[in-house]
């Protein structure tokens, strides 16, 4: 079956840097996605990787290792409004979104 | 810059009525899809349509039906409504038949009672 791990929950301080694993074991592979999701409202297109090797945009930042399926999504001088859940979604051989349960990151002052 | 646009926002109903959702997608995006995300669950993908045909199913109840029009508009037709079906209904667009990543509408919150 296809399946995406990542945790349920993270707590970190503001101004901190974080860190939010996600494995995935799925039929085939077309690009990894971060969605970031304030609670009642849509997801927003963080970050895609599709090949090895980190992307970078601005605070946030995505590893991608195919060979291991795993990905991280890197939260630099982390902020109040940056407390959210962050979705992990694998883009199967049939280009349809297999979505992770979501990390729930709470920030701290 | 134009969203996807999802009306209406809020919908409550009783047990056993019929619901209508739509969605309009960004303009010149050929491929819609529609989410269904219970309370702290992740999105459950529904069905998707690409130049208004079905591209894909996934665990959309028999009860739930969609289609996209000429104008590539949305509506996902839901009846005999039941408990579990409130939820918050997303729709989401892309291009190039979603080769792209998905750009989601504000969301439908539907209320079963």
């Amino acid at each position: 079956g296809q399946n995406i791990d990542q945790p349920t929950e993270m707590t970190a301080t503001e101004g901190a840097i974080v860190q939010i694993n996600c494995t995935y074991q799925t039929s085939g592979f077309n690009g990894l996605f971060w969605y970031q999701q304030h609670a009642g409202e849509a997801p927003t297109f963080l970050s895609y990787n599709v090949l090895d090797g980190l992307e970078e945009k601005g605070r946030f930042s995505s590893f991608l290792s195919r060979s291991k399926g795993y990905s991280y999504l890197l939260l630099k001088e982390l902020q109040m409004k940056d407390s959210a859940s962050y979705l992990c979604a694998v883009r199967d051989s049939n280009y349809q979104l297999i979505w992770g349960a979501g990390t729930k990151l709470i920030i701290k002052p | 810059a134009a969203g996807v646009i999802q009306s209406p926002r809020h919908l409550i109903k009783e047990k056993r009525e019929t619901a209508t959702l739509k969605c309009y997608p960004i303009p010149r995006h050929d491929t819609v899809y529609w989410y269904q995300q219970g309370p702290g669950q992740d999105p459950q993908f529904l069905i998707s349509f690409y130049e208004k045909m079905q591209s894909d199913k996934g665990s959309i109840p028999d009860r739930f039906s969609a289609q996209q029009f000429s104008d590539y508009h949305s509506e996902l037709n839901m009846s005999s409504l039941e408990l579990g079906d409130s939820a918050l209904y997303f729709c989401a667009s892309s291009t190039q038949g979603g080769a792209n990543e998905q750009f989601f509408g504000p969301g439908t919150r539907l209320t079963v009672l």
